[in-house]
């Protein structure tokens, strides 16, 4: 049973473009979303986090939107650069719990110049 | 300051042979975990350490066992390794104090199991 789903396996966006990737959970309690970006043969990176009683965060080029109603969330990124390529990972927690993330599957993105 | 490291990076075994993967972070963080990757499927939690002195399965704590030695280390032990096993292994470490909830990994083990 995945709770947290990242549907869309790649995405190819050209430069200064938007990106945006796409995520979905089922479980409630979530209330901590968290996005990391992982380069090849690297540990993930952490980019941005948004708390549930928020619909917004942004940080510099990345926001990420929260839309607690359809238990969805997307990261924007604007404008979109080549060091951008590299693969997506949403994740869900519950605060009040041991902070264990669960995460989607991951969304390769890839910047063409 | 180093963040988290994780030994070694790469190792070949064969089915049934153990090993112990260590991971150790310098951010005096209390939260300690360890995940898989595996191609298509994310990262899955395996173990984690709350605090020093606990530890707790995650998702796919099957065939593994775990060590929280102190604040700074913890490691995964693979009593008697299976090809199931092949995968990335990341260690992660999180303060999990109020407003700060995110992990950070380490470069990963990559690890395969003939």
């Amino acid at each position: 049973d995945q709770q947290v789903k990242q549907n869309s396996p790649s995405l190819s966006v050209q430069e200064g473009r938007i990106s945006i990737l796409n995520c979905d959970y089922t479980n409630s309690m979530f209330d901590y979303f968290l996005w990391y970006k992982k380069y090849p043969a690297e540990g993930p990176t952490f980019l941005i986090s948004i708390s549930s009683i928020k619909d917004k965060n942004e940080d510099g080029r990345f926001t990420v939107f929260l839309n607690k109603s359809a238990k969805h969330l997307s990261l924007h990124i604007v404008p979109s650069q080549p060091g951008d390529s590299a693969v997506y990972f949403c994740a869900a927690s519950a605060m009040e719990g041991t902070g264990k993330l669960i995460f989607g599957q991951g969304t390769t993105l890839q910047v063409k110049p | 300051n180093a963040g988290v490291t994780q030994t070694p990076k790469f190792q070949v075994l064969k089915t049934g042979q153990s090993m112990t993967l260590q991971c150790a972070q310098d951010m005096n963080h209390n939260s300690m975990y360890w995940y898989r990757q595996d191609p298509g499927m994310g990262l899955r939690l395996i173990y984690y350490s709350a605090s020093e002195g606990t530890t707790d399965k995650g998702e796919v704590p099957n065939g593994y066992n775990v060590s929280r030695l102190n604040k700074r280390e913890f490691s995964l032990r693979l009593e008697s390794a299976a090809p199931s096993q092949t995968s990335v292994y990341f260690c992660a470490s999180s303060p999990r104090t109020s407003g700060s909830y995110e992990q950070y990994f380490g470069p990963g083990t990559r690890l395969t199991v003939t």
